[in-house]
Formats: C-alpha cells, structure tokens, sequence
C-alpha cells in the first residue's frame, strides 16, 4: 500500500495566493521529500525534510513536519501560472530503502 | 538539470513486439530505479538496482526484465509487449549512501495498441 497519501488530490487558485497541499504516511522515516512534475514529464525534486526537523524553506516553499501525527504539509507561496504541475510526497524510510510516493495532487494555478 | 536520460520519449507499437526502453545516467549514481505511472498519477516501483549486478523486482509485479552491466545504464525490456502495458514509465537513480533526492529521467511514454 501506498505510504504517503496527498490531500486534497486536486487544487485550483488564483495566481498570487497560497496553495498548501498535505500528506500523510504511516511507518516511520528517515526523511520526507516534496517532487513537481510537470505534464509529460519526469520528477523535479523540490525540498527535503529529515525526521528531525519541523520546518523547512526553499524559495516560496515551507516544508512542515509533524512526525507524532507522520503528516507533512507543502506550502507554495505568491503562487504563478508556472506552478501549475502535479506535486508527490515521497517517503525513505533509512539506508538501502526505497522512497514511496503518495498518489500525488494536482495543482492548477490560474492568471 | 539532472544527468539523466532516457529513450525513446515515445513509443507507439504493435502487441506481441519486443522493446527495450533505455536510461543512462552520466552521475556514477550506484543506485537506479524504474517506475510505472498509470493515468491517475500514481507511481509503482518495478524494478531497481543498488549496483552492476544487482536488480530486484519492486512493489508492482511487471512482466518487464532489466539488467545492469555497466552502472550507467539500467535498460528495461518487455519480451512481448501487450495493451495493458500501455503507461508512462519513469528511471531514476539515487547516488550511493542515498538520504537525498532522486534524479529521475524524462520518461518514455509507451503505447500499445
């Protein structure tokens, strides 16, 4: 079964808001990665949370993490027409692991 | 941009046919994998590699068979390829000692009719 499970599975916003997508998943991990992936194309990692961080900031994005409820949440701040693409949480659960990927959601950021 | 590739971006063939679906990495990554993404974005592991020699199969049972002789290359091969393999399917590689990101290929969308 899938580990890592996004909500909402689809998002649509206007351009210049905020749009924050969450995950959950269900065994312990290492570390939790956020990955875009534009239409037709392969994965773009974006950001990476280990287990014992709570935040994280790249740019317009804040990675949270919350290993007591094993939930993460992803926020794209000042959102563009340009951050529309489907967007993974992905789970490693330590050495000789493999990541799994929730099922993903699907942002769609109008002009 | 990732030193990762694949070919062909698409292909369109007839059942029964055998293909190969190729990805190289340019990285010295130790680590590879092939994915298989249905339609509603879902992402299973097939097959992976930790090194020449070494293949596994993934979560997702497949027909498809791999092979690593050269650490840059993780080529995939359907000996018969059939409709219900139509699907995008994604390599990516993982560097040794692997915590960190994934690099992925751009895929090869396969459609058999």
């Amino acid at each position: 079964s899938q580990q890592g499970e996004e909500d909402p599975q689809a998002l649509s916003i206007q351009e210049g808001e905020n749009a924050t997508m969450n995950c959950s998943y269900k065994t312990s991990i290492n570390n939790l990665q956020w990955y875009r992936q534009n239409s037709g194309r392969g994965l773009v990692h974006l950001i990476l949370i280990r287990s014992n961080e709570r935040e994280k900031h790249s740019g317009r994005l804040r990675v949270t993490l919350d290993t007591s409820k094993k939930s993460s949440s992803l926020l794209i701040t000042a959102s563009r027409a340009a951050d529309t693409a489907s967007y993974f949480c992905a789970t490693f659960a330590g050495a000789n692991s493999k990541l799994t990927f929730g099922k993903g959601i699907t942002l769609s950021v109008r002009p | 941009e990732a030193d990762i590739y694949q070919t062909p971006r698409y292909l369109v063939i007839g059942t029964g046919k055998k293909i190969t679906l190729e990805c190289s990495q340019t990285m010295g990554h130790d680590k590879m994998y092939w994915y298989q993404q249905d339609p509603g974005m879902e992402l299973h592991l097939i097959h992976y590699s930790y090194g020449v020699n070494s293949t596994e199969k993934g979560d997702l049972s497949s027909e498809s068979t791999v092979s690593r002789i050269r650490t840059e290359h993780f080529p995939l091969t359907l000996e018969s390829a059939r409709p219900s393999h139509t699907s995008q399917y994604l390599c990516a590689s993982l560097p040794a000692g692997g915590y960190n990101e994934q690099f992925f290929g751009p895929g090869t969308r396969l459609t058999v009719l």
